[in-house]
C-alpha cells in the first residue's frame, strides 16, 4: 500500500463541489509541500497544484489545494465530465529520502 | 515549448537489462532536476528515481535501489535510466518528468508521453 492515503474513489454530479483527501505522516506531509496531479484517462499525469495551494499557469480556478498538519487536500467545485480522472497526491519523504504518491482517487461526475 | 520524449522501451526476459533515454527540449536542461515515475499497468503512480541539474546527486525509490541507475547527458539535453535484473514486477509505463525547480523531485511541471517496459518470457 502506498505511504500517502488516498481514498479510491470519489463521485458527485456535475456543478457540484468534490474533495479528495491525502493523508500522511510528519515524515512526509507534516515536513514538506505537497503536489497535486490529474490523470485523464490514457494520458500523462498533469501537475494542477503545488507547494499545496498553487496553481499551476492554465489551471482553473475551480481546482483548489489546502494542507493541515499531515494531510492535504484537493477541492474541485463546478465539477465537468471532462473532471473525470484519477488524481494523486505526492510529496518528499524525509525519512525514505524520496517521493511518495498517494494510491490514487478516482473522480466520477454521475 | 518544454517537450520530452522518452525511448527504450520494450520486452525484455527476466534478468535482462534496459536502457531508457529521455530527449528534452524547450527548456535550460541543466537548470532542473529530472525525474522518472512509472505506472504498472492498471495501477498508480509510483516515484522510481531522481537526479538533480548537474547530475551529482541522485535519490531512488527503495524498489530500485542496487538495481537502477539514473544519469544525465546536460551536452545531449538527455536523461537516462539503466534497469537491471528486470522483473516482472518492473512490468509499466516509464515516464520522464521535469522538475519545477531545481531540486524539489515532486513539482513535477511536465511529462513525457511514456514508454513501455514489459518483462517477460
Amino acid at each position: 500500500q502506498s505511504v500517502l492515503t488516498q481514498p479510491p474513489s470519489v463521485s458527485a454530479a456535475p456543478g457540484q463541489k468534490v474533495t479528495i483527501s491525502c493523508s500522511g505522516s510528519s515524515s512526509n506531509i507534516g515536513n514538506s509541500y505537497v503536489s497535486w496531479y490529474q490523470q485523464l484517462p490514457g494520458t500523462a499525469p498533469k501537475l494542477l497544484i503545488y507547494d499545496n495551494n498553487n496553481r499551476l499557469s492554465g489551471i482553473p480556478d475551480r481546482f483548489s489545494g489546502s494542507k493541515s498538519g499531515t494531510s492535504a487536500t484537493l477541492g474541485i467545485t463546478g465539477l465537468q465530465t471532462g473532471d473525470e480522472a484519477d488524481y494523486y497526491c505526492g510529496t518528499w519523504d524525509s525519512s525514505l529520502s524520496s517521493v511518495v504518491f498517494g494510491g490514487g482517487t478516482k473522480l466520477t461526475v454521475l | 515549448e518544454v517537450q520530452l520524449l522518452e525511448s527504450g522501451g520494450g520486452l525484455v526476459q527476466p534478468g535482462g537489462s534496459l536502457r531508457l533515454s529521455c530527449a528534452a527540449t524547450g527548456f535550460t536542461f541543466s537548470s532542473y532536476a529530472m525525474i522518472w515515475v512509472r505506472q504498472a499497468p492498471g495501477k498508480g503512480l509510483e516515484w522510481v528515481s531522481g537526479i538533480d541539474g548537474s547530475g551529482g546527486r541522485t535519490y531512488y525509490a527503495d524498489s530500485g535501489k542496487g538495481r537502477f541507475i539514473i544519469s544525465r547527458d546536460n551536452s545531449k539535453n538527455t536523461l537516462y535510466l539503466q534497469i537491471n535484473s528486470l522483473r516482472a514486477e518492473d512490468t509499466a509505463i516509464y515516464y520522464c518528468a521535469k522538475d519545477r525547480y531545481s531540486g524539489s523531485y515532486y513539482r513535477l511541471d511536465f511529462w513525457g508521453q511514456g514508454t513501455l517496459v514489459t518483462v517477460s518470457s
